[in-house]
C-alpha cells in the first residue's frame, strides 16, 4: 500500500515560486510514475505532468511547458513540483498521485498566490 | 492534446435511479480510460481503469463501458454516499481529465 504525503500550505507572491514535495511510503518507489494534478476552486482536475524516477524523465502538459518541472529524489522516496512565474489563477490544490492510472493520492497541498 | 468532453455537466437523481455519465475522447484512445469520483474536500478516488476493469474496494454497482472515442460510467442503483464530481481521465498520450459530472441526491 503506497502512502504519499505532501508538504504544507504555500502563501506566495505574484511573479514567485513555488515547491511541493510528495514523500513516498511503501511500494517500489523508482518504478511507478508519479504525476501532479491541481485543482483551482471551485474547479476541476487539471493534469500537470509526471516522472518515473527510475528513468528521471518527466513529461509535462504543454499547458505549463517551461513553467513547471518535476523532480524526484529516490534517496528519499520524494518527487517535487515546482511551478514558477505564479499568478493569482495558480491559486489551487495541487495533488501528487502515484501509478498509471493515478491509483494513490496525497493529500494535496494548498498554493494560494496573492499580493 | 486529447480533449475529454463529459456530459452532462450536472445531474440530480434520486436514491435507488441508474445513473449514465458519458465521456467522449477527441480521438481513439482505445481503452486507456480511467474513472474517479471526488467528493468534498477529498482527493480523487479511482472507479475504474481501462475502460471496464474493475478496482478492488469499489462498490459493483459502478461499472464501465466503451472503447475508442466513447465511454460510458454508469452506477446501478444510486446511493446516498455516491453524491460527488465523476472525472474521466486518459492515459494514451500526455494524459488529460475530462471536465466533471456532478451528481446531486434529490
Amino acid at each position: 500500500q503506497v502512502q504519499l504525503v505532501q508538504s504544507g500550505a504555500e502563501v506566495k507572491k505574484p511573479g514567485s515560486s513555488v515547491k511541493v514535495s510528495c514523500k513516498a511510503s511503501g511500494g517500489t518507489f523508482s518504478s511507478y510514475a508519479i504525476s501532479w494534478v491541481r485543482q483551482a476552486p471551485g474547479q476541476g482536475l487539471e493534469w500537470m505532468g509526471r516522472i518515473i524516477p527510475i528513468l528521471g524523465i518527466a513529461n509535462y502538459a504543454q499547458k505549463f511547458q517551461g513553467r513547471v518541472t518535476i523532480t524526484a529524489d529516490k534517496s528519499t522516496s520524494t518527487a517535487y513540483m515546482e511551478l514558477s512565474s505564479l499568478r493569482s489563477e495558480d491559486t489551487a490544490v495541487y495533488y501528487c498521485a502515484s501509478h498509471t492510472p493515478p491509483d494513490y493520492w496525497g493529500q494535496g497541498t494548498l498554493v494560494t498566490v496573492s499580493s | 492534446e486529447i480533449v475529454l468532453t463529459q456530459s452532462p455537466d450536472f445531474q440530480s437523481v434520486t436514491p435507488k435511479e441508474k445513473v449514465t455519465i458519458t465521456c467522449r475522447a477527441s480521438q481513439s484512445i482505445g481503452s486507456s480510460l480511467h474513472w474517479y469520483q471526488q467528493k468534498p474536500d477529498q482527493s480523487p478516488k479511482l472507479l475504474i481503469k481501462y475502460a471496464s476493469q474493475s478496482i478492488s474496494g469499489v462498490p459493483s454497482r459502478f461499472s464501465g463501458s466503451g472503447s475508442g472515442t466513447d465511454f460510458t460510467l454508469t452506477i446501478n442503483s444510486l446511493e446516498a454516499e455516491d453524491a460527488a464530481t465523476y472525472y474521466c481521465h486518459q492515459s494514451s498520450s500526455l494524459p488529460t481529465f475530462g471536465g466533471g459530472t456532478k451528481v446531486e441526491i434529490k
